[in-house]
């Protein structure tokens, strides 16, 4: 089965500085690659997925932006970080299909 | 759109009471659902899938769910709580012929003693 690395675990960043979050995927190829934010207290939030390599569908306009480099490489920024972009970040895949979603283990960034 | 209802942002159950998590989706085509269960400061770990199998599900840790065409409803049920199932679990839906997974807001379990 797939297993998807995130890191760093906890990142403490000002607001104004630039992001850079990666996730990688060991165990499939080709995967669809997802990036969610979770705030304090809700459920998950759709920010990109990509269905190949080049290829992101953003699904909510923000200050984030998603690149996929490589097969199984996933990576989230911001050139300036917002207090709102606080939150617990997750990357997931699953392969090609109506398959089920693995979950890395998130990113918990607090913007100050 | 296709959206996702949980019922009860909070439950609690005693030790060895029934859990019964409900969730209701809206959908004009039976869609797959999803069951996940979430620790603390952790990401989400698949409990049970619907893929339009058999519409009695059972997962992982003792729990189940039952697909209701006619209620649209994938509730998620186990007979017995441990203290160990305390956390929160999230319904999804995935539409077919979508890439998008659409969560319900999520239910906190709370086990008490």
């Amino acid at each position: 089965s797939q297993t998807i690395h995130q890191w760093p675990a906890t990142l403490v960043q000002p607001v104004g500085s630039p992001l850079s979050l990666e996730c990688t995927v060991e165990g499939t190829s080709n995967p669809n690659l997802y990036w969610y934010r979770q705030a304090a207290g809700r459920g998950l939030q759709l920010l990109f997925y990509s269905v190949g390599i080049g290829q992101i569908s953003s699904e909510v306009p923000q200050n984030l932006s998603a690149s996929r480099p490589q097969d199984r490489q996933f990576i989230l920024s911001s050139k300036k970080l917002l207090l709102s972009d606080s939150g617990f970040y997750l990357c997931a895949c699953n392969r090609q299909g109506p398959e089920t979603q693995y979950f890395g283990p998130g990113t918990r960034l607090l913007v100050l | 759109a296709q959206s996702v209802t949980q019922l009860g942002s909070h439950v609690s159950v005693s030790e060895g009471a029934l859990v019964l998590l409900r969730c209701n989706y809206s959908s004009s085509v039976p869609p797959y659902l999803f069951w996940y269960v979430q620790y603390p400061n952790q990401g989400l770990q698949l409990l049970l899938k619907y893929t339009s199998a058999a519409t009695l599900v059972k997962g992982i840790n003792g729990f189940e769910a039952e697909f209701k065409k006619s209620e649209t409803s994938f509730h998620l049920t186990k007979p017995s709580a441990h203290m160990s199932d305390a956390a929160e679990y999230f319904c999804v839906v995935r539409p077919p012929g979508t890439y998008k997974y659409i969560f319900g807001t999520g239910t906190r379990l709370k086990v008490l003693a």
